[in-house]
């Protein structure tokens, strides 16, 4: 069974430019997570998306958007980029449920120069 | 609001002994208690969860946790450690879908 698969491994861009992640969650999963893990900030929750919906949302600002695709398959967006949003970006996915684990891809490490 | 702490940033210990990483909770009603491993330039493994039940969790590579209600702890535990279990330990609490992080602990095994 595939993983949770992100896209790209790697970005760089500079500050005010805008950056896209994708993620794929695990075939029959419906919920697709986002967390930025910075140096220094620990692990944050950035959104949850469910069936297409967005569920909740983390304490980031609104240039941090993203939306799920009816194929379950999410993106993440981050407009007018800064410094501060150098970070690793990890995606994860689960089953419906509350009480499922949450299972994670290897991330999309975002340098901003 | 829900939180987990794990009190020490590393945990040091020699291969072959018994190793515990320390996760309390906070939280109202009952909790949905993770752990997760990250390796360097990787994602979170899934270890193991403690939603009802036994208290004694069992997961995989040989982990395990205990859940004490009491005490309000979490705690992994894996009766001998390798030199490979070295790597970078969460504990985690889920909260209206998303997962609250404790700040993350160190494991190092030396041989």
């Amino acid at each position: 069974e595939a993983g949770v698969t992100q896209s790209p491994t790697h970005l760089i861009k500079t500050r005010g430019q805008q950056a896209t992640l994708r993620c794929s969650p695990i075939s029959g999963h419906t919920s697709v997570y986002w967390y930025q893990q910075a140096l220094g900030l620990g692990l944050q929750f950035l959104l949850w998306y469910d069936e297409g919906e967005e569920r909740n949302r983390g304490n980031f600002p609104p240039r941090f958007s993203g939306r799920q695709f009816p194929n379950y398959s999410s993106e993440l967006n981050v407009n007018a980029l800064e410094l501060e949003d150098s970070a690793l970006y990890l995606c994860a996915s689960s089953l419906k449920y509350s009480n499922q684990p949450q299972h994670f891809g290897d991330g999309t490490r975002l340098s901003i120069l | 609001a829900q939180s987990v702490a794990q009190p020490e940033d590393q945990v040091n210990v020699a291969e072959g002994n018994p190793l515990t990483v320390k996760c309390t909770y906070s939280v109202s009603g009952n909790p949905y208690l993770f752990w997760y491993v990250q390796y360097p330039n990787r994602g979170l493994q899934f270890l193991l969860k403690y939603i009802t039940g036994d208290n004694l969790v069992k997961g995989s590579y040989g982990f395990e946790a205990e859940f004490n209600k009491s005490q309000t702890s979490f705690h992994l535990k894996k009766p001998s450690a390798l030199v490979s279990d070295s790597a970078l330990y969460f504990c985690a609490v889920r909260d209206v879908g998303k997962l609250i992080f404790g700040q993350g602990t160190t494991l190092q095994v030396k041989p």
